[in-house]
C-alpha cells in the first residue's frame, strides 16, 4: 500500500519567515495531495491540495509544489504569522482521493513573535 | 448544516467493556471514514465506507467494527476494549470528487480513554 513521509517532525520559524514541509510517497499511482491543518484541540482542516495533472498551487501565503517524478510534493507557507502555528498533515490518494487517504506523520509548526 | 458530528466528546472505558462511537453528517456525502490519531502517527485509517450498506477495512481495522445502515451515520463499535485502543478517534465524510473544494470534512473527535 501507499506509504508517506513527512518532514520535518517540528519546524521553529521567525514570524515573517517562510516555512517549508516536506512529503515524499512510495505508489506512483498516486494523483490527489491534500494539506491538512490541525490546530490544538480541533479537527484537521483541508488548506490546500493539488492533484497529479498540475505541478503548483497557490492560495495567498500558502502554496504547494508537486514533482511526480522524485514522488514529492511540499507546503510552502510566506510571511507566517502566530495563527500558522499548528500541526500539519500530508496526505495521498489515488483517484479521486476519496479512498484511503494515507496520511503523513505530521510537522509541528511554531511560528515565534 | 451542522457538517459532521460525533458523539461521545469523550469516554472512559475500562478494559473488556464495549461501546460505540457514533458519526453523523448531514452534507450528503456518499463516503465516511473513521480515523484513529495517535501522538507521532498521524492518522491512521481504521474502517471506510463507499455507500449506505457497504463497509471496508482500513489500515488498522483490528479489534473494531462499523455499520453504515443509513447513508448520514456511520457507527464505529469496539467490542472488548483495550489500553492500545487509547486514541482520539475522528469521523471524515466526503463527496465525489469535482475538482473543486474539500474533499473530506472531518469531525470534531471522541477522546477514548481506556484503562
Amino acid at each position: 500500500g501507499e506509504n508517506v513521509e513527512q518532514h520535518p517532525s517540528t519546524l521553529s520559524v521567525q514570524e515573517g519567515d517562510s516555512a517549508v514541509i516536506k512529503c515524499t510517497y512510495s505508489d506512483s499511482a498516486s494523483n490527489y495531495f491534500p494539506w491538512y491543518k490541525q490546530e490544538l484541540g480541533k479537527r484537521p482542516q483541508l488548506i490546500i491540495d493539488i492533484r497529479s495533472n498540475v505541478g503548483e498551487k497557490k492560495d495567498q501565503r500558502i502554496a504547494v509544489t508537486l514533482n511526480k517524478t522524485a514522488k514529492h510534493f511540499s507546503l510552502h507557507i510566506t510571511e507566517t504569522q502566530p495563527e500558522d502555528s499548528a500541526v500539519y498533515f500530508c496526505a495521498a490518494s489515488k483517484d479521486f482521493g476519496n479512498e484511503k487517504l494515507t496520511f503523513g506523520t505530521g510537522t509541528r509548526l511554531t511560528i515565534i513573535p | 448544516n451542522a457538517g459532521v458530528t460525533q458523539t461521545p466528546k469523550f469516554r472512559v472505558l475500562k478494559t473488556g467493556q464495549s461501546m460505540t462511537l457514533l458519526c453523523a453528517q448531514d452534507m450528503n456525502h456518499e463516503y465516511m471514514y473513521w480515523y484513529r490519531q495517535d501522538p507521532g502517527m498521524g492518522l491512521r485509517l481504521i474502517h471506510y465506507s463507499v455507500g449506505e450498506g457497504t463497509t471496508a477495512k482500513g489500515e488498522v481495522p483490528d479489534g473494531y467494527n462499523v455499520s453504515r445502515l443509513k447513508k448520514q451515520n456511520f457507527l464505529l463499535g469496539l467490542e472488548s476494549a483495550a489500553p492500545s485502543q487509547t486514541s482520539v478517534y475522528f469521523c471524515a465524510s466526503g463527496r465525489l470528487a469535482d475538482f473543486s473544494g474539500e474533499t473530506q470534512y472531518f469531525g470534531p473527535g471522541t477522546r477514548l480513554l481506556v484503562l
